[in-house]
């Protein structure tokens, strides 16, 4: 079966620090994968898909970025976050149907 | 505005009320999630729709494309049902892309 694991679970970073928020999925191969935020009291939004390796598509200009150097890893970056990166950050996979499937999320405040 | 639009913000109610949680959109789009968020952050999907009606559990979930309109409907509700309840669409023609709703949180009180 399918698993997508997220981490860490929780993360408290100065401002101007960098940021790595890494995905990985097991049990499927090519997947389509996302990277969702959000922000205290607002819904989720896209920030990132890939539909393959090297592949990123970004919805959100913003001090963030992604890669994704295999085929089953999904990496959130930033060189310098600001108070306004804080929030839940979730990762998500699906398999080319209209389904997605949900890692556990980061909650990162930034002080 | 935004796309999909989600009504009421926040509902409370007792043990055992009928429950509905309303979503409407904007785009075309090729299916329909309710998910489901607890105070921890976890996000699980409860349905996803693309016409008709689902059902699980005490958990229905209708949709009506003519109209882009969905709800949730919760029956003899639980204090374990408190949670935030979120609608997302998978917009047609993009890469299953997702976007979501504000979320409805609702607390059930014993």
């Amino acid at each position: 079966s399918q698993t997508i694991h997220q981490w860490p679970a929780t993360l408290v970073q100065p401002v101007g620090s960098p940021l790595s928020l890494e995905c990985t999925v097991e049990g499927t191969s090519n997947p389509n994968l996302y990277w969702y935020r959000q922000a205290a009291g607002r819904g989720l939004q896209l920030l990132f898909y890939s539909v393959g390796i090297g592949q990123i598509s970004s919805e959100v200009p913003q001090n963030l970025s992604a890669s994704r150097p295999q085929d089953r890893q999904f990496i959130l970056s930033s060189k310098k976050l600001l108070l306004s990166d804080s929030g839940f950050y979730l990762c998500a996979w699906g398999d080319g149907s209209y389904e997605q499937y949900f890692g556990p999320g980061t909650r990162l405040t930034v002080t | 505005k935004n796309e999909v639009e989600q009504s009421p913000q926040n509902l409370t109610a007792q043990e055992g009320e009928f429950i509905t949680i309303n979503c409407s959109y904007s785009v075309g789009i090729s299916a329909l999630h309710w998910l489901q968020q607890h105070p921890g952050g976890g996000i699980v999907s409860l349905f996803m729709l693309s016409s008709g009606k689902k059902k699980h559990g005490r958990l229905i979930a209708t949709i009506n494309i003519q109209e882009k309109h969905s709800s949730l409907h919760i029956t003899a509700s639980h204090p374990r049902d408190s949670a935030v309840y979120i609608c997302a669409v998978t917009v047609m023609d993009s890469n299953y892309q997702l976007i979501w709703g504000a979320g409805t949180k609702l607390i059930i009180k014993p």
